[in-house]
């Protein structure tokens, strides 16, 4: 098993640029979520979904967009990126009703 | 409202030492306890957890200890070792999946040979 990907390992983005954050992962969990990690804040939740079809707002939604269209895929999405957006982004999955997670190699965007 | 509170923000300890990362919460609703470390470049990892119903885990150098009475617990690090330099969270959930997963700030562990 690969795990979970996430996709691309870097990116630069100029403010008001958009721009999708991928993550895959092929362990068949029903639950997938993503982060955003800043020094001294910790992990802070931006949006989770529980299924397919089914997505819901964590800490810090402000910003992004997401969608869950198959079990192994949930996408992330900036629609007009901030320099406050600047972060690491984490994608994680479980199964369902499991709070052990399992996380990605993370993104590391950079808005300028 | 941060939910638990994580201490120290950093940490450094000579190889061999003992490194104590704690951690304090206020909702007595939560029943799961993990920590999760992270090394430079990469997504954090499942350590270690425990339930409330135990005081105590230990898997091989890494122990939880806690304490429900204070609302507190610790990650305790035994003959710490270079390669246990790393942000260490802990964490906190309800009685459920990991959408009720709450994370401390992280403690960075820095182990001198």
């Amino acid at each position: 098993n690969a795990g979970v990907t996430q996709t691309p390992k870097f990116q630069v983005l100029k403010t008001g640029q958009s721009m999708t954050l991928q993550c895959a992962q092929d362990m068949n969990h029903e639950y997938m979520s993503w982060y955003r990690q800043d020094p001294g804040m910790g992990l802070r939740l931006i949006h989770y979904s529980v299924g397919a079809g089914i997505t819901d707002q964590g800490e810090v939604p402000n910003g992004y967009n997401v969608s869950r269209s198959t079990t192994e895929d949930f996408p992330l999405r900036l629609l007009s990126a901030a320099p406050s957006q600047t972060s690491v982004y984490f994608c994680a999955s479980s199964y369902s009703l499991s709070p052990s997670l399992d996380f990605g190699p993370g993104t590391r965007l950079t808005v300028t | 409202q941060q939910q638990v509170k994580q201490s120290p923000q950093s940490l450094i300890v000579q190889k061999g030492g003992i490194s104590i990362i704690n951690c304090a919460y206020e909702n007595t609703a939560f029943d799961y306890f993990p920590w999760y470390q992270q090394f430079p470049g990469k997504g954090p990892a499942l350590l270690i957890a425990i339930r409330p119903d135990v005081s105590e885990k230990k898997e091989g150098r890494f122990t939880i200890s806690f304490n429900k009475s204070a609302k507190q617990f610790s990650l305790h690090i035994m003959d710490s070792q270079p390669g246990d330099s790393a942000t260490y969270f802990c964490a906190a959930s309800i009685q459920g999946g990991s959408e009720k997963l709450v994370f401390g700030k992280g403690t960075k562990l820095t182990v001198n040979p």
